[in-house]
């Protein structure tokens, strides 16, 4: 069963540091999302991202944050200068244009910075 | 108005019983009503989900009740094992052209079922 896979499953930085999260979407989505949960709360949209440009973003996304599609297979998000409250999972999502339109989620990599 | 309220935020059922969980949301553009359940360390992953023309939909031992003039909807799990001890997380989304927006998540249930 075709999956979403997340690369590293866990990234500890320092403060200040530039981190790059990696996600492979699933082969035929074309839609695809960044969701983080803070431990023990909720998971929260960040942006979604659609024919290479995003399409929305929350207040969470601001000017540290970016994303990029960088070949036909790759979805990263990148932090420029990690603050300490960057610390939490953060899960890529994606979904097919037709069909059932389901998201289907990463399983995530845990931030830590410290 | 993008929230989505849920309750309670923890529950403990004996195997063999019913769990259920509800929700409630404000902002009616939203068309889709998903279910995720978490383990712990793991992504949400899509449990069962329903659209707002239907008032009720069963999986297997799971069914979302669907309320569209009050807002609300629930999710029963029926024989509640020790495997479905997770996180229950109801979201809402609204369709964005062929696909679906971003998914707003509630804050979540955390299920335990003991023996």
């Amino acid at each position: 069963e075709p999956e979403v896979t997340q690369t590293p499953s866990h990234q500890v930085t320092q403060m200040g540091q530039e981190v790059i999260l990696r996600c492979v979407p699933i082969s035929n989505h074309l839609y695809f999302y960044w969701y983080r949960q803070i431990l023990g709360q909720k998971v929260e949209f960040l942006v979604s991202f659609y024919n290479n440009e995003i399409s929305e973003k929350s207040e969470i996304f601001d000017d540290q944050f970016s994303v990029e599609r960088p070949d036909g297979s790759n979805f990263t998000l990148k932090i420029r200068s990690t603050k300490l409250e960057d610390s939490a999972m953060y899960f890529c999502a994606s979904t097919e244009i037709a069909g059932i339109n389901e998201q289907f989620f990463g399983p995530g990599t845990r931030l830590t910075v410290l | 108005q993008q929230q989505v309220k849920q309750s309670p935020q923890s529950l403990i059922v004996q195997k063999g019983g019913i769990s259920i969980i509800n929700c409630a949301y404000e902002n009616t553009a939203f068309d889709y009503f998903p279910w995720y359940q978490q383990f712990p360390g793991k992504g949400p992953a899509l449990l069962i989900a329903i659209r707002p023309d239907v008032s009720e939909k069963k999986e297997g031992r799971f069914t979302i009740s669907f309320n569209k003039s009050a807002k609300q909807f629930s999710l029963h799990i029926m024989d509640s094992q020790p495997g479905d001890s997770a996180t229950y997380f109801c979201a809402a989304s609204t369709r964005l052209g062929t696909s679906y927006d971003k998914v707003i998540f509630g804050p979540g249930t955390s299920l335990s079922v003991i023996p």
